[in-house]
Formats: C-alpha cells, structure tokens, sequence
C-alpha cells in the first residue's frame, strides 16, 4: 500500500494568516484528495487533485481560500489562506492506489 | 451525501466478537461496500471491501447480504486497540478519480 506523509504534522496560526500542508507519496498515483475533518466531525472531502491539471473543488470549497497544486505524481499542497478559527480542523490528504484509498497522518490547524 | 446508515455508537468487551451492522438500501450494481476505521487522531485506516461475496482478511470479515442492501463487520476478537470510529461506505473506486464520501461512522468501543 502507498504510504503517505504530511508536513507540518499540527500547527498553531494565527488568523489572517495562510498556511501551505505537503504531502508526499512514496509511489507515483495518478489521483489525489483532500479532505478537512473538523472537531468532532467526520470527514468532508474538499477536492480532487489530478496531476497536470487544475483540482476539482467540492461543493462549498473554493480554490481562492483553498488553492491546490499538484506539480507531480508523488506530491501535492493544500494552502488554507487567509485562516479563521473556523478553519481549525484536521487536514487529511488521500491516494488512490490500485483502486483503494490510502490516508496520510493528517495535518492538525489551530487558528487563534 | 452518505449513502449509508449506521449505529452512532456500540460497546464490546475485550476478546469478543464486534459486530458493526451497515444499511446501504439505494447501493447500485457497480458499487462496493468499504469498510475503514479511524483511532483517534489519526487517518482513516482501511481495513477490508467487497461487492457482494463476503471477504476475510487478518483483521476482519465482512458479510454482505444476498440483496446487497446491508453488510456486517466482524472483528472477531475484539481488543482494547480496536477502540475506533468504524465508517462503511459504498463507492465505484473502481471508476477514476472518484473519492471516498464518509458518513458519521459508528464509535465502538472496546473494554476490559
């Protein structure tokens, strides 16, 4: 299974300010996805990132606030810009590898 | 939206069967049923699937009835480290770049 790594692992912000999360694969995946959990929630997918062309965002996610990049098969970034408090949450990133999804660690945001 | 319905909670004792029941009515022919899990804090871990044979694997067994509108997951023998929220989702992962949509899940927890 692929194995997935997030940078910064948790980070406190404060608000106004943008945050850029990395995530590695160690195989190449053609699909990638990104997902917020919010505290006490469940997981809400925000858009799927496909290498060489622009992310495809969900209902409620808008790439100004949430720009993505996705520059090869083994990496991608989720910027959370201009954050508020109601951006605290887990940021997830996911791959899919031979028709299974596969979670990194999570990226743990508090804003103040 | 989730596609399928489950218990907000249950309890098992350590070395116990768990058995986690899952309601997906509306699942099309195409669609598999996921099993994941998630310890606290931590990414959704993935844990088995099927489409409509029941599976095994070393953590777990999935029974999927014959009209395929409801499954069961069974750990067999349940330990303190099982303790999880436990989602079931059905998806076509086998169509590309479709991602995973994640319910509320069912928090099971484990006791000595």
């Amino acid at each position: 299974s692929a194995v997935i790594s997030q940078k910064p692992s948790r980070d406190i912000c404060q608000r106004g300010t943008s945050l850029t999360i990395q995530c590695q694969v160690d195989s190449q995946v053609t699909m990638m996805f990104w997902y917020r959990q919010q505290p006490g929630q469940s997981l809400t997918l925000i858009a799927t990132a496909n290498q060489g062309s622009e992310a495809t965002y969900e209902s409620g996610f808008v790439i100004d606030k949430f720009p993505i990049s996705r520059p090869n098969l083994t990496f991608s970034t989720l910027t959370v810009s201009n954050m508020s408090p109601e951006d605290s949450s887990i940021y997830l990133c996911s791959v899919e590898d031979r028709l299974l999804q596969y979670f990194g660690p999570g990226t743990r945001l508090t804003v103040t | 939206d989730a596609k399928t319905t489950q218990p907000p909670s249950m309890d098992c004792a350590e070395g116990r069967a768990a058995n986690l029941p899952c309601n997906h009515s509306t699942i099309s022919g195409n669609e598999y049923v996921y099993w994941y899990r998630q310890i606290h804090s931590q990414g959704p871990q993935y844990i088995i699937h099927g489409l409509k044979n029941n599976e095994t694997n070393e953590m777990a067994s999935l029974i999927i009835t014959e009209d395929r509108k409801s499954s069961t997951l069974i750990l067999p023998h349940a330990t303190l480290r099982d303790t999880a929220v436990y989602y079931c989702i059905v998806s076509r992962l086998n169509q590309a770049g479709t991602a995973l949509i994640f319910g509320k899940g069912t928090t099971l927890s484990v006791s000595s």
